[in-house]
């Protein structure tokens, strides 16, 4: 079974500092790798994934991640932080081979500070 | 293009009822999968529906069931509602069965049972 594990339920940065989000999965066989975005009252917007290929992603709105295989990690980062990126993000991982089915971690609360 | 539409976006039932949820995917999706959100256990799976078919399921109790049309629209039901399913259901829609491909997500169904 695969698992993902988000380290920090909460993270405050500066507006204009580095945002680093923390995930680590845990998984038998090649996982795919996703990074959502939940804002108030609305439903989940994918950032980026990673399937195959190139270890280094790059997202929507300036976000970007690297797949990590030795230290099975997917941190999400973005260099400049925007009082716009305030929402929760979720890691999510599924398993090559099998149906649609997502694991998510248990998220991280980004808040950004003037 | 048209994104997944959850109907309605609220409801308040009453303990021992049942309900029923809709979500239509992106035209031309043909698999939907359900999540319930929750503050205490997170996103977790619920099931998904691949042309009409059921083809995974999470460790949710008989209670919770869904189906899918041949237009692909899909509908969940719960039935003898509990405290604790109030939550945050939303549906996902994708193009194809792969594990790598997208989930899009509606903006979800708040179900709150009192």
């Amino acid at each position: 079974a695969q698992s993902v594990t988000q380290l920090g339920s909460h993270v405050s940065v500066s507006e204009g500092a580095l945002v680093l989000l923390r995930c680590n999965y845990s998984s038998s066989v090649p996982p795919y790798l996703f990074w959502y975005v939940q804002y108030p009252n609305q439903g989940l917007q994918l950032l980026l994934k990673y399937t195959t290929g190139a270890t280094l992603v790059k997202g929507i709105n300036g976000f970007e991640a690297e797949f990590k295989k030795s230290e099975t990690s997917f941190h999400l980062t973005k260099p400049s932080a925007h009082m716009s990126d305030a929402a929760e993000y979720f890691c999510a991982v599924s398993i090559s081979g099998s149906a649609r089915q997502l694991t998510f971690g248990s998220g991280t609360q980004l808040t950004v500070l003037p | 293009k048209a994104g997944v539409t959850q109907t309605p976006r609220y409801l308040i039932k009453t303990r021992g009822q049942q309900v029923t949820l809709s979500c239509s995917p992106i035209s031309g999706h043909r698999s939907v999968s359900w999540y319930q959100q929750t503050p205490g256990q997170g996103l977790q799976f619920l099931f998904e529906y691949f042309s009409e078919t059921q083809r995974n399921k999470g460790n949710f109790p008989g209670r919770f069931s869904g189906r899918q049309f041949s237009n692909s629209r899909s509908e969940m039901n719960v039935s003898t509602l509990e405290l604790g399913d109030s939550a945050l259901y939303l549906c996902a829609s994708s193009l194809g069965q792969g594990a790598a491909t997208e989930a899009f997500f509606g903006q979800g169904t708040r179900l709150t049972v009192v």
